[in-house]
């Protein structure tokens, strides 16, 4: 069965740092790989998707991730932080064969500091 | 316009009773889906429906039955309400089976 681990449950960044989110996932195939951002008392909204072609995609909001399957990890990086930023990040994995069902990592809880 | 609404935003009711809960999404997507989130924010699929057929049910209580009227609606019954069914419930869509979900803000069930 497939699983993603986000190893850092919480991360503190000050604003206009650099910000990397681990994600390691483990599923039988190439997966399908998201990153969605909750802000508090909302949804999730996609960040960013990888299903096939150039490893490093980039997203909405100054976002990348970069694809590397030797290492089965889906990081995520933003190189200036900015306040908005501060807010819940859940990386995914979808399993094509099984319906697109998402499997959720656990959650990364971003603080920006001033 | 809201793409995936769900309502009601916010459901607070008490054990043993019947809720619904309602998603539409405008999208004009064939497949859509319930999440719930518990308090340590943890995700899990719930159900799956593409073009009103059911494709994915995991493991959930037979208290818990999906309805899809057409394939812009998504309804999720509860039955006999329990104290471990508070949560914050989420729908989602996508355009076709390997395509990005997009989510609802979600419906947050407090049992009393």
């Amino acid at each position: 069965a497939q699983s993603v681990t986000q190893p850092d449950i919480h991360i503190t960044v000050s604003e206009g740092a650099s910000l990397e989110l681990r994600c390691n996932y483990s599923y039988g195939a190439t997966p399908y790989l998201f990153w969605y951002v909750q802000s508090p008392g909302q949804g999730l909204q996609l960040l960013l998707k990888y299903f096939s072609g150039d490893t490093l995609v980039q997203g909405i909001k100054g976002f990348e991730a970069e694809f590397k399957r030797s290492q089965s990890s889906f990081n995520l990086r933003k190189p200036s932080v900015h306040w908005s930023d501060a807010a819940e990040y859940f990386c995914a994995v979808g399993d094509k064969a099984a319906g697109n069902k998402l499997t959720f990592g656990g959650g990364t809880r971003v603080l920006v500091k001033p | 316009d809201t793409a995936v609404s769900q309502t009601p935003k916010y459901l607070v009711t008490q054990m043993g009773n019947d809720k619904s809960i309602k998603c539409e999404q405008n999208l004009g997507h064939d497949t859509m889906y319930w999440y719930k989130q518990d308090s340590k924010k943890f995700l899990k699929i719930m159900f799956s429906y593409n073009n009103k057929e059911l494709i994915i049910n995991e493991t959930v209580p037979n208290r818990f039955s999906p309805k899809s009227p057409d394939k812009a609606h998504l309804n999720l019954h509860i039955n006999s309400l329990e104290l471990g069914d508070s949560a914050v419930y989420f729908c989602a869509s996508s355009q076709a089976l390997g395509q990005p979900q997009h989510f609802g803000d979600g419906t947050r069930l407090s049992i009393l």
